[in-house]
């Protein structure tokens, strides 16, 4: 894939246990998100940073947490796994926002999370 | 707010023939973007192309093209001259000059027969 790495690639988690899905990217991009996909669904975004140390939600945020200390990572925290957040997660960078011309959007290999 | 509808079922297309899969979008926003992800059984999200609202020629990308119909607010994929490799989940997606979300439709299914 074009630099973005994410990790685990797949995890199973016990309902109420905590867990952060890792996401780092080389390519000095500042647009980073995190999105999951369902069965029958698109993407959804969970959260996005526009930049180290600016974070904001997305269309399905709660239970998940993310921080952006550097503008290489970008983790995506379980607080307190439930089985409905069983999902595809992919995390995805670019160099800036999305809507500009040209801005190629670049998705890690995705990660594989089961609840149970 | 944005909203993308891909609503084929799953299409059976043979090699070689071309093959064209829907999006049709809804927004009130002048400026934004149109983007198509190929995501084979493997996960990966794979970018195809892009389509500006604003730009006057359609995208093209290889085997790769874009009808876009901006009255219609239609954005259709059209793959030439199929390959078995193109049997895939195919999204189509946008976001509008400002925005930091990228929107998806729920996906086109593809498979491609000898």
């Amino acid at each position: 894939n074009a630099g973005v790495t994410q990790t685990p690639k797949f995890q199973v988690l016990k309902t109420g246990q905590s867990m952060t899905l890792q996401c780092a990217q080389d390519m000095n991009h500042e647009y980073m998100s995190w999105y999951r996909q369902d069965p029958g669904m698109g993407l959804r975004l969970i959260h996005y940073s526009v930049g180290a140390g600016i974070t904001d939600q997305g269309e399905v945020p709660n239970g998940y947490n993310v921080s952006r200390s550097t503008t290489e990572d970008f983790p995506l925290r379980l607080l307190s796994a439930a089985p409905s957040q069983t999902s595809v997660y992919f995390c995805a960078s670019s160099y800036s926002e999305p809507g500009r011309s040209g801005n190629t959007i670049y998705f890690g290999e995705g990660s594989w999370l089961t609840v149970v | 707010a944005q909203k993308i509808t891909q609503t084929q079922p799953g299409m059976f297309v043979q090699e070689k023939e071309a093959v064209t899969l829907d999006c049709t979008y809804d927004t009130s926003d002048q400026s934004y973007g149109l983007f198509w992800y190929k995501q084979p059984s493997s996960g990966e999200m794979i970018f195809l192309i892009y389509q500006g609202s604003y730009d006057e020629q359609n995208a093209t990308e290889g085997r790769y093209s874009l009808n876009f119909q901006k009255a219609r607010k239609s954005a259709n994929l059209v793959i030439s001259a199929s390959q078995l490799g193109d049997s895939a989940m195919y999204f189509c997606a946008m976001t509008y000059y400002g925005n930091n979300r990228l929107a998806f439709g729920k996906g086109n299914q593809v498979v491609v027969i000898p």
